[in-house]
């Protein structure tokens, strides 16, 4: 049983660049969260998706949007892509309100 | 504004000896918390988790404290070993919401 499973693994851009990244869930889950983690600092939560809609969000601008697909996977874009946008993207998965939440190895992005 | 905050950034341990990391919580409402283990290059890996009307949970080799009064958390190792040696996060969920809120981590480091 595959667990949280996230493309790519690491990412260059340009400054001004747009980016999407990819994840999908542990099996047998239906709500994907996205964090974004920068180096020396806990995860920060930027939205969870369930039912393909985005249920809650963080505290993070509208260049940053997300997707969830039909079959639970997902997708974060980050639009105009800013140097301090260089962190590393966490994608967790888990069933419905389960609080217990299982993590992917992440996307190093970094913005040049 | 209320936030999950660790006491110390880094702890360094003899092997075998017993770790105590620590994580305070400022929000009183927050009733689950879970500790996570991070190594380099991967992401969180759920270690054990709490729910507000407890005070004590047990699992291998870990044990979590919760100390509502003084809004507490410990997360204690039992004989540590150096695969135990990673960034520990503390994290808090308020009811009803989904947004998982983390520490900036502590950094465990187990000498042979």
């Amino acid at each position: 049983d595959a667990g949280v499973t996230q493309s790519p693994t690491h990412l260059i851009k340009t400054r001004g660049q747009q980016v999407t990244l990819r994840c999908s869930p542990k099996s047998g889950h239906d709500t994907v969260s996205w964090y974004q983690q920068a180096l020396g600092q806990g995860p920060q939560f930027i939205f969870q998706y369930y039912e393909e809609e985005e249920r809650q969000r963080g505290n993070f601008p509208d260049r940053f949007s997300g997707h969830q697909f039909p079959n639970y996977s997902s997708e974060l874009n980050v639009n105009a892509l800013l140097l301090g946008d260089s962190a590393l993207y966490l994608c967790a998965s888990s069933f419905n309100t389960d609080t217990e939440a299982f993590f992917g190895q992440g996307t190093r992005l970094t913005v040049v | 504004g209320e936030s999950v905050g660790l006491h110390l950034p880094t702890l360094s341990v003899q092997e075998g000896d017993n770790s105590i990391i620590n994580c305070a919580y400022s929000n009183s409402a927050s009733d689950y918390f879970i500790w996570y283990k991070q190594e380099s290059g991967k992401g969180p890996q759920f270690i054990i988790d709490i729910r507000s009307n407890m005070d004590k949970r047990q699992g291998q080799r870990v044990t979590v404290l919760l100390n509502k009064t003084v809004k507490h958390l410990s997360l204690q190792i039992a004989a540590t070993q150096p695969g135990d040696s990673a960034v520990y996060f503390c994290a808090e969920f308020l009811p009803n919401n989904n947004d998982m809120r983390f520490g900036a981590g502590t950094r465990l480091t187990v000498k042979p």
